[in-house]
């Protein structure tokens, strides 16, 4: 079977930092992406990891250790908008993406 | 671009009753995908397509069918709706890259409740 971990829900405020945890045990990995998707609207790419290290695209950042089966995605300078349900996702083959349960952001003024 | 395309955006039906979801993209991509979101449960995978033609087995088939007769299209079929597949249903594309796993692109959803 497939499982991917992460909390349900993290609270930070306007303009801190905060990190998502993502552990996983699957058949297969081929890398892991992170998704984020606002309340009522679709699941949008943030990054992709294939192997080990840190990933950087502005704000975020995601970090993998495959011999951990863990990642991380790291928002930094947080927003209002930031505030949406983010979920890790595992490629189990070539193109098959299984996803976790997701994280709840809430970020406050 | 339009992206990924899916119609209808809600529907109710009752038990019993059959309903077909399509997904349309305008990307030329050749894989496609369909989830089925609940929640506190992320997204799960139904079926999905590696190119026109085919079809494959995701996580949670069982009660759907797929067809894939043309690549822009990848339609999902309830033949006998139960309240278990109330939920959205997102369809998703992506490219072909070289090897290398490229991301997926998300229609808006459509949100089926079953009565």
């Amino acid at each position: 079977g497939q499982s991917l971990e992460q909390p349900s829900e993290v609270t930070a405020v306007e303009g801190a930092i905060v990190q998502i945890n993502c552990t996983y045990q699957t058949s297969g990995f081929y890398g892991l992406s992170w998704y984020q998707q606002h309340d009522g609207g679709a699941p949008t790419f943030l990054s992709y990891n294939a192997l080990d290290g840190l990933e950087e695209t502005g704000r975020f950042s995601s970090f993998l250790s495959r011999s951990d089966s863990y990642g991380y995605l790291l928002l930094q300078e947080l927003q209002m908008k930031d505030s949406a349900s983010y979920f890790c996702a595992v490629y189990t083959g070539f193109q098959k993406l299984v996803f976790g349960t997701g994280t709840r952001l809430l970020v406050s003024p | 671009n339009a992206g990924v395309t899916q119609t209808p955006k809600f529907r109710v039906l009752k038990t019993g009753q059959s309903m077909t979801l399509l997904c349309a993209q305008d990307m030329n991509h050749e894989y496609m995908y369909w989830y089925r979101q609940d929640p506190g449960m992320g997204l799960r995978l139904i079926h999905y397509s590696v190119g026109e033609g085919t079809t494959a087995k995701g996580e949670v088939p069982d009660g759907y069918n797929v067809s894939r007769l043309k690549k822009q299209n990848f339609l999902l079929g309830l033949e006998s709706a139960a309240p278990s597949q109330t939920s959205v249903y997102f369809c998703a594309s992506s490219p072909i890259t070289g090897g290398r796993n490229s991301p997926l692109h998300f229609g808006n959803g459509t949100r089926l409740t079953v009565t």
